[in-house]
């Protein structure tokens, strides 16, 4: 079983709010991914991580920004939050090819 | 990575085999094919991979052509809380750069009923 966290699991949030979508994985991981998800569509990759220091944007354009100072750790933030962002994120990390998800955060902006 | 093609739902009886189909007839000769599941909104899980020959583990078989240009995942015996979304996915095992990322579709809906 994958250990890999992700807070909060819930977020509501007004419009113009800086957030910040924690992600951290105990398996010593160096890959790390970060997708978006609306509600009965597909995933979508939008950061990933090889390691410490490394990000990446991925296939869909974000206006989320990422970090990785810590190998544990790739926090994702919205500086200003708007409606538009509402989605689930989902945040994986892997070693070789499988990647290991967390339970996901839900993101509603009014 | 190569496209993949899926019904968009399939049912199933409950304690009979579900039989999920893929194409992906433009696979490379590097790249492997993947299947995830996505229950309810919860995190995708992995579920099994495979290049070439056929694989199984505790949770499902993977049967692939010889042309490689489809596979079936079966589990043998579904049960209702396997009712989910899979995902089947062809990606090169390349551990750097974008070509190791996963491109989920959207995947076939499997409905186990009692």
């Amino acid at each position: 079983e994958a250990d890999i966290y992700q807070t909060p699991r819930y977020l509501v949030i007004g419009t113009g709010k800086k957030i910040t979508l924690e992600c951290s994985q105990t398996m010593g991981h160096d890959k790390m991914y970060w997708y978006q998800q609306d509600p009965g569509m597909e995933l979508h990759l939008i950061h990933y991580s090889y390691g410490v220091n490394s990000t990446e944007k991925g296939d869909l354009s974000s206006e989320s920004t990422v970090s990785r100072i810590r190998t544990e750790h790739f926090p994702l933030t919205l500086e200003s939050a708007r409606p538009s962002h509402t989605s689930q994120y989902l945040c994986a990390s892997s070693e070789w090819e499988t990647q290991y998800f967390g339970p996901g955060t839900r993101l509603l902006v009014l | 990575d190569a496209k993949t093609t899926q019904p968009p739902s399939m049912d199933c009886a409950e304690g009979r085999a579900a039989n999920l189909p893929c194409n992906h007839s433009t696979i490379s000769g590097n790249e492997y094919v993947y299947w995830y599941r996505q229950i309810h909104s919860q995190g995708p899980q992995y579920i099994i991979h495979g290049l070439k020959n056929n694989e199984t583990n505790e949770m499902a078989s993977l049967i692939i052509t010889e042309d490689r240009k489809s596979s079936t995942l079966i589990l043998p015996h579904a049960t209702l809380r396997d009712t989910a979304v899979y995902y089947c996915i062809v990606r090169v095992a390349n551990y750097g750069g974008s070509q190791g990322n996963l491109i989920f579709g959207k995947g076939t809906k499997l409905s186990v009923k009692p």
